[in-house]
């Protein structure tokens, strides 16, 4: 069965330091999506990717981060300058078109720890 | 804002219905989903109900929508120890935004 695959699956950072997180959808799929998940706290929407723009975004999803699909099967997002805040599992997410789109399949998540 | 809402733990009985219970307060949800969390995976997509249906079954898992109270159950039948797992609900409150909004999270263990 296809899946959304996720790399690295764990990743320590520096403070201060740009991290980028790989992922590569599902491949008929043209919706993608980065979500997170602090330790102890609920899974929280980041943002939405279609169509080679950002279609939606969240409060959380400021200035700080970015997301490319810089070819036909990467997805990525970069955090620029991370803040000890920025530790939590990042779930990247891909959905197909018509009635497939309500369906969102998630990866295996990375586990970013920023020291 | 939409809020979802789960109780965090539920222990059953191998062989015994499981009943997993959520509610949300965004009356506008248009799709409400039920996901699986295994240690050290990602999030499985087990279910998902329109918000015109009442019931969805699907094997072994039944989902009851009730919108007049905003709830939302997921019952597994013969529950097996594999069954253990974080069990997710979330929803989307408009046909095509994907921004989904989970609770915690519910705990399932199933007890041999």
């Amino acid at each position: 069965e296809p899946e959304v695959t996720q790399t690295p699956s764990h990743q320590v950072t520096q403070m201060g330091q740009e991290v980028i997180l790989r992922c590569v959808p599902i491949s008929n799929h043209l919706y993608f999506y980065w979500y997170r998940q602090i330790l102890g706290q609920k899974v929280e929407f980041l943002v939405s990717f279609y169509n080679n723009e950002i279609s939606e975004k969240s409060e959380i999803f400021d200035d700080q981060f970015s997301v490319e699909r810089p070819d036909g099967s990467n997805f990525t997002l970069k955090i620029r300058s991370t803040k000890l805040e920025d530790s939590a599992m990042y779930f990247c997410a891909s959905s197909g078109s018509g009635t497939q789109n309500e369906k969102l399949f998630f990866g295996s998540g990375t586990q970013l720890s920023v020291l | 804002g939409e809020d979802v809402e789960q109780s965090l733990f539920l222990s059953v009985r191998e062989g015994d219905s499981s009943v997993i219970n959520c509610t949300y307060t965004d009356s506008s949800s248009t799709y409400l989903y039920w996901y699986k969390q295994e240690p050290g995976a990602g999030l499985q997509l087990l279910t998902y109900i329109f918000s015109n249906m009442d019931m969805k079954q699907d094997q072994r898992l039944t989902v009851l929508l009730n919108k007049k109270d905003k709830h939302l159950s997921l019952r597994i039948a013969d529950t097996q120890t594999g069954d253990s797992a974080i069990y997710f609900c979330a929803e989307s409150i408009s046909t095509g935004r994907r921004a989904l909004t989970f609770g915690s999270g519910t705990r399932l263990q199933v007890q041999p």
